[in-house]
């Protein structure tokens, strides 16, 4: 079964600290990775996604993420947090041809201390 | 360019009471989808369109129906309004081999 797990529901960091959202993914086909920001009261951003190719994507906003077939994870990295990056974060799985079809985690909420 | 347009932001229904979620956009995507939002849920597929013409059901399409008769439009209906469609629905579009969603801003919906 398709499905996305992202083990953290909060987490709090302190403005300037490194940060690493995990996500952990259970895909049929050769999956197709994505990262979106929500803050309150928006729709979702998407921040980077992974197709092929090098492991480790940069993103939009200074975000990172590394692919790692062996541990079916994803996670999200950023070297230095600043406050505006206080959000929801989710993970999605899709597939080539099958774009229509993402899964979805069921978010981390990020929170920065000054 | 707007992207992705959702009206209503805001609606209450009483139970039983249908009504539409609009949804445009107009970068000219192929893909269409609406999705629920539910604490600690993450987003949920509700129905998807490959195009004009051809929808097709997600996990949750249970009291929804869609259409899509353009390409740029592809409205949610409520049939007989529930209590547990109180949620947050977003409209969301992409090209077909981007896999890179465009999502429209929401809309809250409680079912009082």
């Amino acid at each position: 079964a398709q499905s996305v797990t992202q083990p953290d529901i909060h987490i709090t960091v302190s403005e300037g600290a490194s940060l690493e959202l995990r996500c952990n993914y259970s895909y049929g086909a050769t999956p197709y990775l994505f990262w979106y920001v929500q803050s309150p009261g928006q729709g979702l951003q998407l921040l980077l996604k992974y197709f092929s190719g090098d492991t480790l994507v940069q993103g939009i906003k200074g975000f990172e993420a590394e692919f790692k077939r062996s541990q079916s994870s994803f996670n999200l990295r950023k070297p230095s947090v600043h406050w505006s990056d206080a959000a929801e974060y989710f993970c999605a799985v899709g597939a080539l041809g099958n774009f229509n079809k993402f899964y979805f985690g069921s978010g981390t909420k990020l929170n920065v201390k000054p | 360019n707007a992207g992705v347009t959702q009206t209503p932001k805001f609606q209450v229904l009483k139970t039983g009471q249908s009504m539409t979620l609009q949804c445009a956009q107009d970068m000219n995507h192929e893909y269409m989808s609406w999705y629920r939002q539910d604490p600690g849920m993450g987003l949920r597929l509700i129905h998807y369109s490959v195009g004009a013409g051809i929808t097709d059901q997600g996990e949750v399409p249970n009291g929804y129906n869609v259409s899509r008769s353009t390409t740029e439009d592809f409205p949610l209906r409520l049939l007989s309004a529930a209590p547990s469609q109180t949620s947050v629905y977003f409209c969301a579009s992409s090209f077909r081999d981007s896999g890179g969603y465009t999502f429209g801003s929401g809309t809250r919906l409680t079912v009082v």
